[in-house]
């Protein structure tokens, strides 16, 4: 099936660094989304964004977080700086409409 | 603020037995209730949906909503050890004209199914 790819897999930095997590979405899918998972809790949803645009955002998206997809490429989430609590998997997903999402298999990020 | 609760949190079977999980939503005005499979250091893939009352099935799976009392149920019939993974309700609030679909999840329930 569609298969969203993020990078890297894991990722460790130190508090106040800036870090950017990067997913290639599938290539003609319109709507992109992140979401967090914090050991042990249920995913959350972040930010959805849709034709160069956030449409909706999380109380969790703090605004230290920004996403971007420049040129169509890669769809990116930012944190700067980083904070000890944003240690989680960052899960990026896409969607051909506003249903179905695939998600791709998460960075891990450790802010230590 | 939209709650999924699961349940149970994990469970052990026999390959071959029927698995039924359970998952409760808080707003009846939900749009659609989702259930997706996840493999360890794998994201959540999207197994199959439900919008209006009653059952729907797809092949091995079955998926009861019953809206009244809130609840959506997945069966899994003739289960096998590759069945055994995560599975997470999600639930899709319901669609203003300016928003976009946003999925509320459960906790997961871990099912293994033992040859």
């Amino acid at each position: 099936g569609p298969k969203v790819l993020q990078i890297p897999s894991h990722q460790i930095i130190d508090m106040g660094q800036m870090v950017t997590l990067n997913c290639d979405p599938v290539s003609n899918h319109l709507y992109f989304y992140w979401y967090k998972q914090i050991l042990g809790q249920q995913m959350e949803f972040l930010v959805n964004f849709y034709n160069g645009k956030v449409m909706e955002k999380s109380k969790l998206f703090k605004d230290q977080f920004s996403v971007e997809r420049p040129d169509g490429s890669y769809f990116t989430l930012k944190i700067q700086p980083t904070a000890l609590e944003d240690s989680a998997v960052y899960f990026c997903a896409s969607s051909p409409d506003i249903n179905t999402l695939y998600f791709g298999a998460g960075t891990r990020l450790s802010v230590l | 603020q939209e709650k999924v609760q699961q349940s149970p949190e994990s469970l052990i079977v026999p390959e071959g037995a029927m698995v039924s999980l359970n998952c409760s939503f808080s707003d009846s005005a939900s749009q659609s209730i989702w259930w997706y499979q996840q493999h360890p250091g794998k994201g959540p893939k999207a197994l199959i949906s439900i919008f209006s009352n009653g059952n729907k099935k797809e092949g091995r799976l079955t998926v009861y909503l019953n809206r009244a009392s809130l609840h959506v149920s997945l069966h899994i019939k003739d289960s096998q050890p590759s069945d055994s993974a995560v599975y997470l309700c999600a639930v899709s609030p319901l669609i203003a004209s300016s928003s976009f679909s946003k999925l509320v999840f459960g906790q997961g329930t871990s099912l293994s199914v033992v040859p």
